[in-house]
């Protein structure tokens, strides 16, 4: 099965602090995603990547960046936390049909 | 922009009933529409999925219908059981634009009542 392995379950930062998410996968997949989720928003995606040191923005890219210097990790980093990026983050990998995702990350900042 | 709604939010059911979840997508060149079961503490996981070139596919107690023409697709569990209880999330991509980005709809909440 593939796996796609959050590094933090939980995560608390303070205000102002650099915070960064990883995400490891698998199965060579070329494809990396990371959505945001909050209650009654669903899944909006921060920044995706569809090859090694490639990236795009995707609709909430505003406070984050990215980094893929390997095909096999994405990290998702916010660089200077605010109380507003307090939210669960997913991650996620495909190779063209359907996503697998990982367990999350929920991160509060205070 | 391209967006996903669905209804209805949150949906309690007793078990054994039927629960039928819907959504709607603005883009028409969307062509592939992927179903997904989120669990407590756990990600997303692929439920089913179906292709705009059919209008309905069927596992075992779970079905989804496409109507291409008014741009919805519907998620259908039979014979609810406990272990149903979720959030289900929808979601609209098109093949063929070689990102493989996913426009999710907001998400439902299903509750199988015992």
């Amino acid at each position: 099965d593939v796996k796609v392995t959050q590094s933090s379950r939980y995560l608390v930062k303070r205000t102002g602090e650099k915070v960064f998410l990883e995400c490891v996968q698998d199965m060579d997949h070329e494809n990396m995603f990371w959505y945001r989720q909050d209650p009654g928003l669903g899944l909006r995606l921060i920044y995706f990547s569809y090859d090694v040191k490639m990236k795009e923005k995707g609709d909430i890219p505003e406070g984050y960046s990215v980094s893929r210097e390997k095909k096999e990790r994405f990290s998702l980093i916010l660089e200077s936390a605010s109380t507003n990026q307090t939210s669960m983050y997913l991650c996620a990998s495909t190779f063209g049909y359907g996503y697998t995702f990982g367990s999350g990350t929920r991160l509060t900042v205070v | 922009g391209e967006n996903v709604e669905q209804h209805p939010s949150t949906l309690s059911v007793q078990e054994g009933d039927s629960a039928v979840i819907k959504c709607t997508y603005s883009d028409s060149a969307s062509n592939y529409f992927p179903w997904y079961k989120q669990e407590l503490g756990k990600g997303p996981q692929l439920i089913i999925d179906i292709r705009s070139n059919v209008g309905e596919k069927k596992d075992q107690r779970i079905a989804v219908t496409l109507n291409k023409t008014a741009k919805h697709f519907s998620l259908h569990i039979t014979e609810t059981q406990p272990e149903d209880s979720a959030v289900y999330f929808c979601a609209a991509s098109y093949e063929g634009s070689g990102t493989y980005k996913y426009i999710f709809g907001t998400g439902t909440r299903l509750k199988v009542l015992a």
